[in-house]
């Protein structure tokens, strides 16, 4: 059983420019929620998105948008890029309304702004 | 949410228990106490959860004080591939995962 896919797995950008991100959820799992982890810190959450709607959204700039696909698979979008954007973005995949403990995570896209 | 509490860092020998505490004096009566650990280069991972009651899994023992203001993760034999980062989180049963900087956990040799 596949879990949860990330790719590209490293990316390297230039100021200023556009970003996509793309993540596969777990079979099963209809819901998917972004985070993005800069060194150090822990995992900061920016969205989920379930019925291709985006449901819930942290504390992050309209910069930061996403998509999820009839297949549940969705793509994080980062514009403008600034270096301080330069950090692991996670997916996880869940059930929609899932307690802590149903979440699956990526191994994550390592993202350097340069 | 609660907001937790957990020291930066610890050490372990390995082969011996791992003992994580978490503060979480704010609780409320409904809040859940997740654990997730995050090995280096890869995405968090659930280890165990518990409300009240003492819990134990294939992976690790939860123990949460009576009052439920703390609660300890114990590793019982911890081995070198336990070195991670452990997040202690409390949340009601539904919506997302909030993170602190957690506890980095260094086995040792």
């Amino acid at each position: 059983d596949a879990g949860v896919t990330q790719s590209p797995t490293h990316l390297i950008k230039t100021r200023g420019q556009q970003v996509t991100l793309r993540c596969s959820p777990k079979s099963g799992h209809d819901t998917v929620s972004w985070y993005q982890q800069a060194l150090g810190q822990g995992p900061q959450f920016i969205f989920q998105y379930y019925e291709e709607e985006e449901r819930q959204r942290g504390n992050f700039p309209d910069r930061f948008s996403g998509h999820q696909f009839p297949n549940y698979s969705s793509e994080l979008n980062v514009n403008a890029l600034l270096l301080g954007d330069s950090a692991l973005y996670l997916c996880a995949s869940s059930l929609p309304f899932a307690s802590g403990s149903g979440y699956t995570f990526g191994s994550g896209t390592r993202l350097t702004v340069v | 949410d609660a907001k937790t509490t957990q020291p930066p860092s610890m050490d372990c020998a390995e082969g011996r228990a791992a003992n994580l505490p978490c503060n979480h004096s704010t609780i409320s009566g409904n809040e859940y106490v997740y654990w997730y650990r995050q090995i280096h280069s890869q995405g968090p991972q659930y280890i165990i959860h518990g409300l009240k009651n003492n819990e134990t899994n294939e992976m690790a023992s939860l123990i949460i004080t009576e009052d439920r203001k703390s609660s300890t993760l114990i590793l019982p034999h911890a081995t070198l591939r336990d070195t991670a980062v452990y997040y202690c989180i409390v949340k009601t049963g539904q919506g997302n995962l909030i993170f602190g900087k957690g506890t980095k956990l260094s086995v040792k040799p």
